[in-house]
C-alpha cells in the first residue's frame, strides 16, 4: 500500500521567515496531494491541494510543488505569522480507490 | 450551513461494551471514511465508503466496522472496545475526488 514519509516532524522559525515541509510518496497510482492544517484542539481543514498534471499551485502566502517523477512535494509558507502556527499533514490519495495516507505530521511554531 | 456532525464528541467506556459513533453529512457527499488520530501517528484511515452499500478497508480496520445504508450517515461501530481503541476519532466526507471536509471529532476512552 501507500507509505507517506514527512519531514521534519517539528519545525520553529521566527516570525517573518520561510517554512518548507517536504512529503515523499512511494506508489506512482496517487494522483492528489492536499495539506490540511490543525490548529490545537480542532479539527483538520485543508488550505492547499495539487494534483498530479501540475507541478506547483500558489495562494497567497502558501504554496505547494509536486514532483512525480521522485515522488515528492513539498508546501512553502512565506512570511509566516503567529497564527501559521498549527500541525500541518500531508497526504497521498488514488481517488479512483478513495484511499487516502497521511503523513505523520509537522507541528510548526512560529515566533513573534 | 455545510457540516459533517459526529456524536458523542467524548465518550469513556469500558472493554467489551459496544459503542457506536454516528456521523451524518449534509453536503450530498458521495465519499465518506473514518480516521483515528492518536500522538505521533498523523491519521490513520480506517474504514471508507465511496458510495451507499460500499464500503472498503483502510488501514486500520481491525475491532472496527462501518455502514453505509443512507448517503448522508456512516456510522463507526466497535462491537468490543479494547484500551488499544482509546484514540481521537475523526468522520469526513467529500465529493469523490476533492477536499476531505473533518467532523469535530469524538474522543474515546476504553477503560
Amino acid at each position: 500500500g501507500e507509505n507517506v514519509e514527512q519531514h521534519p516532524s517539528t519545525l520553529s522559525v521566527q516570525e517573518g521567515d520561510s517554512a518548507v515541509i517536504k512529503c515523499t510518496y512511494s506508489d506512482s497510482a496517487s494522483n492528489y496531494f492536499p495539506w490540511y492544517k490543525q490548529e490545537l484542539g480542532k479539527r483538520p481543514q485543508l488550505i492547499i491541494d495539487i494534483r498530479s498534471n501540475v507541478g506547483e499551485k500558489k495562494d497567497q502566502r502558501i504554496a505547494v510543488t509536486l514532483n512525480k517523477t521522485a515522488k515528492h512535494f513539498s508546501l512553502h509558507i512565506t512570511e509566516t505569522q503567529p497564527e501559521d502556527s498549527a500541525v500541518y499533514f500531508c497526504a497521498a490519495t488514488y481517488t479512483n480507490a478513495g484511499k487516502s495516507t497521511f503523513g505523520d505530521g509537522t507541528t510548526l511554531t512560529v515566533k513573534p | 450551513e455545510a457540516q459533517v456532525t459526529q456524536n458523542p464528541r467524548y465518550l469513556i467506556t469500558v472493554t467489551g461494551k459496544k459503542l457506536t459513533v454516528t456521523c451524518s453529512q449534509n453536503m450530498n457527499h458521495e465519499y465518506m471514511s473514518w480516521y483515528r488520530q492518536d500522538p505521533g501517528l498523523g491519521l490513520r484511515q480506517i474504514y471508507y465508503s465511496m458510495n451507499v452499500e460500499v464500503t472498503d478497508k483502510g488501514d486500520v480496520p481491525e475491532g472496527y466496522k462501518v455502514s453505509r445504508k443512507e448517503k448522508r450517515n456512516f456510522p463507526l461501530i466497535l462491537e468490543s472496545p479494547s484500551p488499544n481503541q482509546t484514540s481521537l476519532y475523526f468522520c469526513a466526507s467529500s465529493l469523490l475526488h476533492g477536499e476531505l471536509f473533518f467532523g469535530e471529532g469524538s474522543r474515546l476512552t476504553v477503560l
